[in-house]
């Protein structure tokens, strides 16, 4: 059974970042792409980036390309999304979602985490 | 990025009414289009994927249609657990991009 774990809701202030985690289980950690995903509230979900499990550069929607870095530990399963130089309006739920086809990013977002809500505020 | 338009941005229907969302493209998507289910407080559901192909599991009164820039989701006999907001998503290209929702109430 495929399972998303992520770490708890953060009260940020604006400028600060924010590291989350995503500890996954159930399925080979390697063979599937990662995804960040988040949704402010009441809006349509937003892509952040993707990860290889496998190693190699991440890749970011471009509007986030110069604040978020996300990394993985492959000994734990689990992939992680920092963002810095946040601003009220990245308050948000922030979700990791595993991709739904093995070997190739699809960008089907198939199992999701349960969210983490970021909240940035002065 | 390829804008995702969705509509109508709620709705209310009765238990049993057939119901119909749309989404256009505003490029040519092919058939990769995803549909969603999200109900409060929890991460969305696939439930459609390459436009028409119901995810397993999914019930079967949930369709999709279309390719192009034009697609329809339905749900054939609406059920008072089908009360979700539905997204549709592009992946077609790089960054994907979902549409605005469509919150289905009960009438």
């Amino acid at each position: 059974q495929v399972n998303l774990v992520q770490s708890g809701a953060e009260l940020r202030k604006p400028g600060a970042s924010v590291k989350i985690s995503c500890k996954t289980s159930g399925f080979a950690f390697s063979n599937f792409y990662m995804h960040w995903v988040r949704q402010a509230p009441g809006q349509g979900p937003e892509w952040i980036g993707i990860i290889n499990p496998n190693g190699g550069s991440p890749s970011f929607a471009q509007r986030f390309q110069d604040r978020v870095t996300m990394t993985r530990d492959t000994s734990t399963a689990t992939v992680y999304m920092e963002m810095s130089s946040l601003r009220s309006d990245d308050t948000a739920v922030y979700y990791c979602a595993r991709d739904r086809l093995a070997g190739i990013p699809a960008e089907n977002f198939h199992h999701w985490g349960q969210g983490t809500l970021v909240t940035v505020s002065s | 990025d390829i804008q995702m338009t969705q509509s109508p941005s709620s709705l209310s229907a009765s238990v049993g009414d057939r119901v119909t969302i749309t989404c256009q493209a505003s490029l040519d998507i092919g058939n990769s289009l995803i549909w969603y289910q999200q109900k409060p407080g929890k991460a969305p559901k696939l439930l459609i994927y390459d436009a028409s192909t119901l995810e397993a599991g999914v019930p079967s009164h949930f369709s999709g249609s279309g390719s192009g820039t034009k697609f329809t989701f339905t749900i054939s006999s609406l059920q008072a657990e089908d009360i979700a907001t539905y997204y549709c998503q592009q992946y077609d290209s790089v960054p994907p991009t979902f549409g605005g929702g469509t919150k289905v109430e009960i009438k």
